[in-house]
């Protein structure tokens, strides 16, 4: 079955930096689009980051562009998240999850991993 | 960018009842609009992709319908496991911008 496990997040100070893991398995993994989505304590979702399945494209919320990095390792079946200059706004649960795919990549998010927490207070 | 907006915010109905939360977009998305349901705790589930396509697993209480800037989500009959968020969520592919909805509160009354 398909797995996403998250790991990485935890407090770090304003300007700080952290690197979030996404272990997958149960699937190929490189055959699907990524994404990382986040969710700041008792608000909605929003949107970080994509990552092509060839890690050859990529695209990011205005929010986190110039700071945060996406990447990915497919030999090791993992999605990263490279968080830096962070600021408290960015305290949030941060998912990874799979893109749908169906004869290409989908608009929607099939699979979501548990999240981790990310606090960034001093 | 295309904002997204749910109505109600919130709900309470009770068990049984029929339940319906809208969507709409500031601008067309034709059937780009999914559905998903976050229990307290959890990370969200997808129930409806591309407005109408219910996903495999998911019970045929919910359903979804709409297109172009409207959407309408659809519990059929109400049940106490159904106590949720549901998002509404767009997606623009030029270039991929992913815009969830503020999100509607499910209670049981």
């Amino acid at each position: 079955q398909v797995q996403l496990v998250e790991s990485g997040g935890g407090l770090v100070k304003p300007g700080g930096s952290l690197r979030l893991s996404c272990a997958a398995s149960g699937f190929t993994f490189s055959d699907y689009y990524m994404s990382w989505i986040r969710q700041a304590p008792g608000k909605g979702l929003e949107w970080v980051s994509y990552i092509s399945s060839s890690g050859s494209t990529i695209y990011y919320a205005d929010s986190v562009k110039g700071r945060f990095t996406i990447s990915r390792d497919n030999a090791k079946n993992s999605l990263y998240l490279q968080m830096n200059s962070l600021r408290a706004e960015d305290t949030a649960v941060y998912y990874c999850a799979r893109v749908g795919y169906s004869y290409g990549p989908q608009g929607y998010f099939d699979y979501w991993g548990q999240g981790t927490l990310v606090t960034v207070s001093s | 960018d295309i904002q997204m907006t749910q109505s109600p915010s919130s709900l309470s109905a009770s068990v049984g009842d029929r339940v319906t939360i809208t969507c709409q977009a500031s601008q067309d998305i034709s059937n780009y609009l999914n559905w998903y349901q976050q229990k307290p705790g959890k990370a969200p589930k997808l129930l409806i992709y591309d407005a109408s396509n219910l996903e495999t697993g998911v019970p045929s209480r919910f359903s979804g319908s709409g297109s172009g800037t409207d959407f309408t989500f659809t519990i059929s009959s109400l049940q106490p496991e159904d106590i949720a968020t549901y998002y509404c969520q767009q997606y623009d592919n030029l270039p991929p911008l992913f815009t969830f909805g503020p999100g509607t509160k499910v209670d049981i009354k």
